[in-house]
């Protein structure tokens, strides 16, 4: 079954500490991977997909398909940052519909 | 403002009745979702139509439907509503199945 997982809720960092949003996925053949950013009173917003292998904002993600994870990492976190990360998958059957994890509240302290 | 749109924002309704959602894609998207936001369950796939038809369905319980019109506009039906219905809904349009998509702001219903 095609699933993704991240395992918090809830992240806390202060300003200026690294960062990293956990997403592992669980699917049988090539997944297209991504990160969207959810922030307060906005809509959902693509923020990097694996495919381009981009960094956006100064975050980076790199799949990882022996231990079939996509983890979000900032080496710097800013308050700006504070907002919902989900992580989604679309699988390479599917007719382009993305499965998303539950999401993790990303708050940045000063 | 030629994002996607969804009316109304906010729907608040009875148990047993049936409400209707509606989603405007960005001008030239052919493709759109439908997504369900719940605090349990997270943002789940229902439904996507590419350009009228349906492509792929997803957890969508069959006291919902949707349909594309040939402005490509899409409504979701949800019928014989249920307290767990209550939920954030989101149309997300994109140009064609496998290109970035692209979130409205969502319609809040409460079902009391």
């Amino acid at each position: 079954a095609q699933r993704v997982t991240q395992p918090e809720k809830l992240l806390s960092v202060f300003k200026g500490a690294p960062v990293e949003l956990k997403c592992n996925y669980s699917y049988s053949g090539s997944p297209e991977l991504f990160w969207y950013v959810q922030y307060s009173r906005q809509r959902l917003q693509l923020l990097l997909r694996h495919i381009s292998r981009e960094s956006i904002k100064g975050f980076t993600a790199d799949l990882n398909k022996g231990e079939t994870s996509f983890h979000l990492k900032k080496p710097f976190a800013q308050e700006e940052d504070s907002a919902m990360y989900y992580c989604a998958l679309r699988g390479g059957g599917s007719q382009g519909n993305l499965i998303f994890g539950k999401g993790t509240k990303l708050s940045v302290k000063p | 403002d030629s994002g996607v749109t969804q009316t109304p924002k906010h729907l608040i309704t009875a148990t047993g009745q049936r409400v209707t959602l509606r989603c405007s894609p960005r001008s030239g998207d052919l493709s759109v979702y439908w997504y369900q936001q719940s605090l349990d369950q997270g943002l789940q796939f229902l439904i996507q139509y590419y350009n009228g038809e349906e492509r792929a369905k997803g957890n969508i319980l069959e006291r919902f439907s949707a349909q594309q019109f040939p402005d490509l506009h899409s409504e979701l039906n949800l019928s014989s509503l249920e307290l767990g219905d209550s939920a954030l809904y989101f149309c997300a349009s994109s140009l064609g199945p496998y290109n970035e998509q692209f979130f409205g702001p969502g319609t809040r219903l409460t079902v009391l």
